[in-house]
Parts: C-alpha cells; sequence; structure tokens
C-alpha cells in the first residue's frame, strides 16, 4: 500500500524551528519528485515547497524561502521540512505528497499535480 | 494570497449537475493544466483531476475536468451526499516558479 506519514509537529514559540518528517512506504521514493503543502486554521491549501528526486533542484513559495528547507534520504524514503524563524501565520496542518510532474525542457514543469498525500502534521507557532 | 480563483460555494440537491469554475492567467492555466482536489471534512485532499480532464483510478465518471484558455471548470453530475466537500483547483505558475492552488469552493448537498 502506497503511504505517507508525517510527524514532527508540535508547539512552537516564534522565532523558533522545528523539523518535519515524512515516511514513505509501497512505493519507490526515489523516483518521484515529493512536496510539502499547508493548511491554516480555517484556510485554504497552500504549496510550500517540492524537491527533485535526487534533492538536486528545490522550488519554495516566497513567504518560506529563505527560512524553510526541504530535504530528502532516499535511502531511508523520507522528506523533511526544516523550518526556522517560526512566524505565526506558519500555524498550520503540514502534508507531505508524492508528486508527478514533467514537461518540456524550455521550463520548469508544464504538468505538476500530487497523487498521493499523508494524513498532516499539525503545527502551532504561539507563544 | 491564492493565484487562481473560485466561487466560494456551490450546491445543488441529489442527481443534479454542479459546475466549479477555476480562472486564472496565461502564467499559470494558460501554459499548464490544471488539477483538481476534493477534500472532505477533517481529511487530507485527493486527487480527483489531473492533466485537465483525466480521472485517477478510482474517480467516478460522472466527475470531470476541462481548460479553455485561462479558465478551468470541474463538473459533478449525478450528485450525492459523499460529493460535499471543498474542491480546490491547482496548476504550476511559470512567473511564480512554484504551485498555485485556488482559492477554494464548497460543494453542498442540499
Amino acid at each position: 500500500e502506497v503511504q505517507l506519514v508525517e510527524s514532527g509537529g508540535g508547539l512552537v514559540q516564534p522565532g523558533g524551528s522545528l523539523r518535519l518528517s515524512c515516511a514513505a512506504s509501497g512505493f519507490t521514493f526515489s523516483g518521484y519528485w515529493m512536496t510539502w503543502v499547508r493548511q491554516a486554521p480555517g484556510k485554504g491549501l497552500e504549496w510550500v515547497a517540492t524537491i527533485k528526486r535526487d534533492g538536486g533542484e528545490r522550488h519554495y513559495v516566497g513567504s518560506v524561502r529563505g527560512r524553510f528547507t526541504i530535504s530528502r534520504d532516499n535511502a531511508e524514503n523520507s522528506l523533511y521540512l526544516q523550518m526556522n524563524s517560526l512566524r505565526a501565520e506558519d500555524t498550520a496542518v503540514y502534508y507531505c505528497a508524492r508528486a508527478v510532474c514533467g514537461g518540456p525542457p524550455t521550463k520548469t514543469f508544464y504538468f505538476y499535480y500530487m497523487d498521493v498525500w499523508g494524513e498532516g502534521t499539525t503545527v502551532t507557532v504561539s507563544s | 494570497q491564492s493565484v487562481l480563483t473560485q466561487p466560494p460555494s456551490a450546491s445543488g440537491t441529489p442527481g443534479q449537475r454542479v459546475t466549479i469554475s477555476c480562472s486564472g492567467s496565461s502564467s499559470n492555466i494558460g501554459r499548464n493544466t490544471v488539477n483538481w482536489y476534493q477534500q472532505l471534512p477533517g481529511t487530507a485532499p485527493k486527487l480527483v483531476i489531473y492533466s485537465n480532464n483525466q480521472r485517477p483510478s478510482g474517480v467516478p465518471d460522472r466527475v470531470s475536468g476541462s481548460k479553455s484558455g485561462t479558465s478551468a471548470s470541474l463538473a459533478i453530475s449525478g450528485l450525492q451526499s459523499e460529493d460535499e466537500a471543498d474542491y480546490y483547483c491547482a496548476a504550476w505558475d511559470d512567473s511564480l516558479n512554484g504551485n498555485v492552488f485556488g482559492t477554494g469552493t464548497k460543494v453542498t448537498v442540499l
């Protein structure tokens, strides 16, 4: 069974750090781009970051660039999100998702979608 | 702030057809494929349409997607109570170099 399980969420003070993990199973992890998506309480979905199969390429949403780092360990079938300088507006449920993507060499992606999702882990930034 | 615009709500009675619109721009929907996600209350999102009009395995054929220019739409025919959920469109944005989601539409079955 294809599965993604997030962990590492919790309560952290503003300015603090947290590292989220996502354990993948049931598929060839190294064969897929992976993604983090978040959802603030009562709000819509927000794409956070994505990482290439070998970790050699990463993309971030502007609001987290320079503060968050996405990484992966293909030997451990694990995805990570290191979150630093956390703000109240980072409070959200964070989902790990498998991405299917591609396109011509002249652009980043023509098609990009998340076909497998974890159940999410909750991050609360508050004093 | 979402880049793709959707109506906040849509509704219908059982058996009816509901359509949700998604308006974007030349940097996202105009150049790349559109996907749709369903989020049932308290659960993780689920992919229901990818590459404009393709259904993943297990999604019923009464769910369909289309795209024209910088807009897209999701249609659910034969509406059922289990379709009551939030629906989000999404696409890669070449200018932002990131995936963008729509504002979301809550579908209610009356």
